[in-house]
């Protein structure tokens, strides 16, 4: 089946570097992608977002890049900060004509060492 | 504004006992939600789409009769862990699409609850 996968499980970034975390996909049919940020015992907190018909898009200290050539995903964190110690996941979302559920990917630990 | 809350945070409950979640649209109404387990260090995976006076879509796997689900109106839907079993421990956690919304982020999680079952 259709699948969202990462290919970092896990990441140890000095803080105040920046941070680059990688999303494979599969389904060539999304047509949205997030990320999210969950932290210990919490639910998933939206980061930034990005549709198919655009390559990048920036937030505050966050980049996200689409590259649909190689169905590949990817999130910059700039200056990482202590508090970005979290697990991040990606998700797709199916185009038009499907269920349009949101498939999340295995989820990346960031760890940021002081 | 888009704040989902669950109920209750966590819960530890006894072998073959059943157990209501309550996922809650607060400020907004929500047609469609979506439960989701995530066992420790794993991702989240979709267990059933719930659709407002409908029956719930369940993924594949997902047992309907253990894991009950009801929509009764836009802003609450309840997950029901019937007979419960120790393998039923997870995180678990529900989505509200914003029917409203008109723009690509039209899905809010809520904060979880812990289930653990002795």
């Amino acid at each position: 089946g259709e699948s969202v996968g990462l290919h970092l499980p896990t990441l140890s970034v000095q803080e105040g570097d920046n941070s680059i975390i990688n999303c494979a996909y599969s389904n060539s049919a999304s047509d949205y992608f997030i990320w999210y940020k969950q932290e210990s015992g919490k639910g998933p907190q939206f980061i930034i977002d990005i549709r198919s018909n655009m390559d990048k898009r920036q937030g505050q200290r966050v980049t996200v890049l689409l590259n649909k050539t190689v169905k590949h995903l990817s999130l910059q964190i700039a200056a990482t900060q202590p508090g970005d110690s979290a697990v991040y996941f990606c998700a797709e979302r199916g185009g038009a004509g499907s269920a349009r559920q949101l498939t999340f990917g295995s989820g990346t630990q960031l760890t940021v060492l002081p | 504004g888009a704040v989902v809350s669950q109920h209750p945070s966590r819960v530890i409950c006894k072998s073959g006992t059943s157990v209501k979640i309550e996922c809650r649209s607060l400020d907004f109404q929500a047609t469609t939600m979506f439960w989701y387990r995530q066992f420790p260090k794993q991702s989240l995976m979709l267990m059933a789409t719930s659709n407002e006076g409908s029956k719930a879509t369940y993924e594949q796997g997902v047992e309907k009769d253990k894991f009950l689900i009801n929509h009764a109106s836009l802003t609450l839907s309840t997950l029901t862990v019937t007979s419960a079993h120790p393998e039923d421990s997870s995180f678990y956690i529900c989505s509200a699409r914003d029917h409203l919304i008109s723009s690509y982020n039209e899905q809010f999680f809520g904060p979880g609850t812990r289930l653990t079952v002795l």
